[in-house]
């Protein structure tokens, strides 16, 4: 079964500046899909990346780029000019790209502070 | 109204109580999911239905019934819960493709639940 850690349960970063959130899975696939969701305090869980496991480029999205290790099942989000609106939890998800399976497997979260 | 709504949003109830969790999904979305997230847990999927069919249950118990009526609603019937139960439970959809690429699923504020 796949698994995903987050090994940071909290992390805090000053305004305007750059903040890197871990994750690591474990998989014996070699097509799937990776996620970042963001819940903010209003829990509302909302999509903020995805990367396909067969692109060896990096996806971003504005502010939010990841670095995806496929050898290494890394995949951390580097959040760029943080914002005050960026404190949430934020959620690291694995999906098999197999067919008929729409499970997403989450890790545990990591609560992301912003500091004025 | 739009996205994914969940009604009640606040929850208490005791061990000997019925009540349900309703979901509706304004997209036009063929498949919905019933999660449950307690602290400092991962996300735990309980159930999946695509088409109104349910294809996944995540070895929930039985006190947990989900109900699927169309594809713009699912219910989550409680009977003799447990406190342990008292969680914050989520409400999802997506638009799956059969032998498609993946599709973001959606998310609701959540229904938080205490069991007395």
């Amino acid at each position: 079964a796949q698994t995903v850690t987050q090994s940071q349960p909290e992390m805090s970063v000053q305004e305007a500046e750059t903040v890197t959130l871990s994750c690591t899975y474990d998989t014996s696939e070699s097509d799937y899909y990776l996620f970042w969701y963001k819940q903010p305090p209003s829990r509302q869980m909302i999509l903020v990346i995805r990367q396909e496991a067969y692109k060896q480029q990096n996806a971003t999205e504005n502010r939010f780029s990841v670095n995806f290790q496929k050898a290494a099942k890394s995949f951390s989000l580097k959040i760029s000019d943080s914002q005050l609106g960026d404190a949430a939890m934020y959620f690291c998800a694995y999906r098999s790209a197999s067919s008929g399976s729409e499970k997403l497997v989450f890790g545990k979260g990591t609560k992301l502070t912003v500091n004025p | 109204e739009t996205g994914v709504t969940q009604t009640p949003r606040h929850l208490v109830m005791g061990m000997t109580n019925k009540k349900s969790l309703k979901c509706e999904q304004h997209l036009g979305h063929n498949a919905m999911y019933w999660y449950k997230q307690s602290a400092k847990k991962p996300l735990e999927l309980m159930f999946v239905y695509n088409f109104k069919e349910q294809t996944e249950n995540n070895s929930v118990p039985s006190r947990f019934s989900p109900e699927c009526p169309n594809s713009s609603h699912l219910f989550l019937h409680l009977h003799t819960l447990q406190p342990e139960d008292s969680a914050l439970y989520l409400c999802a959809s997506s638009q799956e493709i059969a032998g498609g690429p993946w599709n973001e699923q959606f998310f609701g504020p959540g229904t938080r639940l205490t069991v007395l």
